[in-house]
């Protein structure tokens, strides 16, 4: 079986301060690696996403990943938040079946807290 | 592309009652995803269709809890005689398979409190 986990609940950190949010992941098969961003009353949004390839992975508002095979990690980074970086990011995996993809299994979430 | 699309957003019932939810998918999509999310979790994988059959249901979907997508468009979750645990927000997702990857696409949620 697969599992996420994100090692912390909360992260705050000030304006314009870079900021890394973990993700460890556990899966004896090959996977598919997520983050997503959910603000608040609104639903997920896909940030990034890790398929094959190059290790690191840039998405959208800034952030990029870097997926690490041996240490089974997939942590989430910005060099330089913003106060509207405020949210809540869960990191996510999804089985690869060799031509189809799983389900997502989501991390408990880690909540971001810009403060200026 | 308006996205998809979930109503009711918010649903209050008592214990006891019967509730059901509806998704409509990004247009074209065809697969469809149900997910649980509650106060402090991610969410988690309750079922998911492939047109208008249902390939794949979670252990957490207990016999209170039915889906269905007639036609292979919206789809509906019922859950019968609602229990407090029920309560937690439900999220809809679609996809179009097209290869090995397909972008799972959510939906804004139904929150359902369970009095």
């Amino acid at each position: 079986a697969q599992s996420v986990t994100q090692l912390d609940s909360q992260v705050p950190v000030f304006e314009e301060a870079p900021v890394e949010l973990r993700c460890n992941y556990s899966s004896s098969v090959s996977v598919y690696l997520f983050w997503y961003v959910q603000y608040p009353n609104q639903g997920l949004q896909l940030l990034l996403k890790y398929l094959s390839g190059s290790t690191l992975v840039k998405g959208i508002n800034g952030f990029e990943a870097e997926f690490n095979k041996s240490q089974t990690s997939f942590h989430l980074r910005k060099p330089s938040v913003h106060i509207s970086d405020t949210a809540e990011y869960f990191c996510a995996v999804s089985v690869d079946y060799g031509g189809s993809q799983g389900n997502l299994i989501f991390g408990k979430g880690t909540k971001l807290s810009v403060k200026p | 592309d308006t996205g998809v699309s979930q109503n009711p957003r918010h649903k209050i019932t008592k214990r006891g009652q019967n509730v059901t939810f509806r998704c409509d998918p990004i247009s074209e999509h065809n697969r469809l995803y149900w997910y649980r999310q509650t106060l402090g979790q991610g969410p988690e994988f309750l079922t998911y269709f492939q047109n208008e059959a249902q390939l794949e249901k979670s252990r957490l979907l207990s016999d209170r809890f039915s889906a269905e997508r007639p036609k292979g468009s919206f789809s509906t979750l019922e859950i019968q005689r609602t229990e407090q645990g029920d309560s937690a927000m439900y999220l809809c997702a679609s996809s179009f398979r097209q290869g090995s990857y397909n972008e799972q696409f959510f939906g804004p949620g139904t929150r359902l409190t369970v009095l």
